[in-house]
C-alpha cells in the first residue's frame, strides 16, 4: 500500500512569486489536512479537504488556499509568496470518517529567497 | 479550543535503556484522540501511536507504549529499549472525535537524543 506523496520535495521561489505543492493521500483515504511546520511557529493547522470539500481552515491568510480533486488528490497554493512563507509544508492523509489514523507524506520544504 | 503542552524540549538517554517523553492536553471535547509522531531529520511524521479517550486499555505498539491518564490529562510515550535510530523530534498530537473534522492539534515537540 502506498503512502503519502508529496511533491515536490524542495522548492525555491522569489518573494512575490507563487507556488503550488501536491498531496496524494493513501488509496481509500479521502480526508487531506496540510500543516506548516516552522521553527518559531511550530505546526500550525491549514486546512483540511474532505471529498473535495474545505471542511476545516486554519488561520492564515488568504494568500494561502487549496482544493481537493474528485481522486483525493489535494493542492494548496500561496500566492504573492514572503519570506516568512518558508517552512516544511506537511500533508496528512486520513480515512476521515475513523479519525483514528493520520499518516503524514515527507513533506515539502519551501525556501523563499 | 484544545491544547498540547509538551514541557521537555530535549531528553538524553543512553541506548537500551527507557525512556518517557511527557504530554499533557487540555480539551472541552468528550471524546478525542492522542497521537504521538516521530520526525526525524529529513522531516516526514512518523505515526508512532493512538490513544482514543474512551479506550480502557493503554495502548501499545511495539517498543511504544502511551501512559494514558485521563485525570489529570496526561499522555506520555514510553519507548523500552531505545536504539541509536530513536534519536529524532517527538510530537505529541490530539484531534476530536466527534467534530466531524480531522485537524490535528500539536506539541512544540522533544528532542530525543539516544547515545551509545
Amino acid at each position: 500500500k502506498a503512502g503519502v506523496t508529496q511533491t515536490p520535495r524542495y522548492l525555491i521561489k522569489t518573494r512575490g512569486q507563487q507556488v503550488t505543492l501536491s498531496c496524494s493521500p493513501i488509496s481509500g483515504h479521502r480526508s487531506v489536512s496540510w500543516y506548516q511546520q516552522t521553527p518559531g511557529q511550530g505546526l500550525q493547522f491549514l486546512f483540511e479537504y474532505f471529498s473535495e470539500t474545505q471542511r476545516n481552515k486554519g488561520n492564515f491568510p488568504g494568500r494561502f488556499s487549496g482544493r481537493q480533486f474528485s481522486n483525493s488528490r489535494s493542492e494548496m497554493n500561496v500566492s504573492t509568496l514572503e519570506l516568512g512563507d518558508s517552512a516544511l509544508y506537511l500533508c496528512a492523509s486520513s480515512p476521515g470518517i475513523t479519525p483514528t489514523e493520520a499518516f503524514f507524506g515527507q513533506g515539502t520544504r519551501l525556501t523563499v529567497v | 479550543a484544545q491544547k498540547i503542552t509538551q514541557t521537555q524540549p530535549g531528553m538524553f538517554v543512553q541506548e537500551k535503556e527507557a525512556v518517557t517523553l511527557d504530554c499533557t492536553y487540555d480539551t472541552s471535547d468528550p471524546s478525542y484522540g492522542l497521537f504521538w509522531y516521530k520526525q526525524p531529520s529529513s522531516g516526514e511524521m512518523i505515526f508512532l501511536i493512538y490513544q482514543g479517550s474512551y479506550d480502557q486499555q493503554n495502548a501499545t505498539e511495539g517498543r511504544y507504549s502511551l501512559n494514558f491518564q485521563k485525570a489529570r490529562k496526561s499522555a506520555n510515550l514510553v519507548i523500552s529499549a531505545s536504539q541509536l535510530g530513536d534519536s529524532a523530534m517527538y510530537f505529541c498530537a490530539m484531534r476530536p472525535m466527534n467534530s466531524g473534522y480531522s485537524t490535528l492539534t500539536f506539541g512544540k515537540g522533544t528532542m530525543l537524543l539516544v547515545s551509545p
